[in-house]
């Protein structure tokens, strides 16, 4: 049973850094890509980016100059990092398994509001 | 990159089916599409991903009362005999042009 488990802090304030990490168990963790997507009210769903066991990344251009993405595979953890935050970012992240040309298994997701 | 338009709302009765469009634009007629469910309060489930020529691929658990479909541009997802717990957003979901795009859902309601 694949479960994608994610934390970080919800409440930041406009210019701060967004810290998430998703952990996986069960499944392969080398044979996948593993993206960030979020979900708001104004923009509905939007990937952010992805990674692979070996921290190959790919960033969505839009959101690139202000992300990172990592990975701890032998912690089967990948972790986003948004910085420069301002109301436009709150929104539910999510963490997800990236199979060919879809997404297989989400994480829970994660409420970040960003308020002054 | 690929744009995925979807109805905003679609309604049937319960027992009864609905058949949910995505279009790909036209540029990218020949695309796979993605569909993920969104119950109310939850995050996204993958339901299935489908090809141009309509063979589709479930994810784990997808009960067979969902089915997927293709003509042209279009994709479809088809749920029959339609249960309370149906009711929820579904979004459609494809690759292109080096990022992943999203419909902007379809929130179907269950009478």
């Amino acid at each position: 049973q694949v479960q994608l488990q994610q934390w970080g802090a919800g409440l930041l304030r406009p210019s701060e850094t967004l810290s998430l990490t998703c952990a996986v168990s069960g499944g392969s963790f080398t044979n996948y890509y593993w993206s960030w997507i979020r979900q708001s009210p104004g923009k509905g769903l939007e990937w952010i980016g992805e990674i692979n066991h070996s921290g190959n990344t790919n960033y969505n251009p839009s959101l690139e100059s202000r992300v990172t993405i990592s990975v701890d595979a032998s912690k089967r953890q990948v972790s986003l990092k948004v910085n420069s935050l301002n109301a436009a970012d709150t929104a539910v992240y999510y963490c997800a398994r990236g199979i060919t040309l879809a997404f297989d298994y989400w994480g829970q997701g994660a409420l970040v509001t960003v308020s002054s | 990159q690929p744009v995925l338009t979807q109805s905003p709302s679609a309604s049937a009765s319960l027992g009864a089916s609905v058949k949910l469009t995505c279009t790909l634009s036209s540029a990218h007629s020949t695309y796979a599409v993605a569909w993920h469910q969104q119950q109310p309060g939850k995050g996204p489930r993958y339901l299935m991903k489908i090809d141009s020529d309509g063979s589709h691929i479930k994810g784990d658990g997808v009960p067979g009362r969902f089915s997927g479909s293709s003509s042209g541009a279009e994709r479809y997802l088809t749920i029959s005999s339609l249960q309370s717990e149906d009711e929820a957003d579904y979004y459609c979901q494809t690759w292109g042009s080096a990022i992943f795009v999203f419909g902007v859902g379809t929130r179907v309601t269950v009478l």
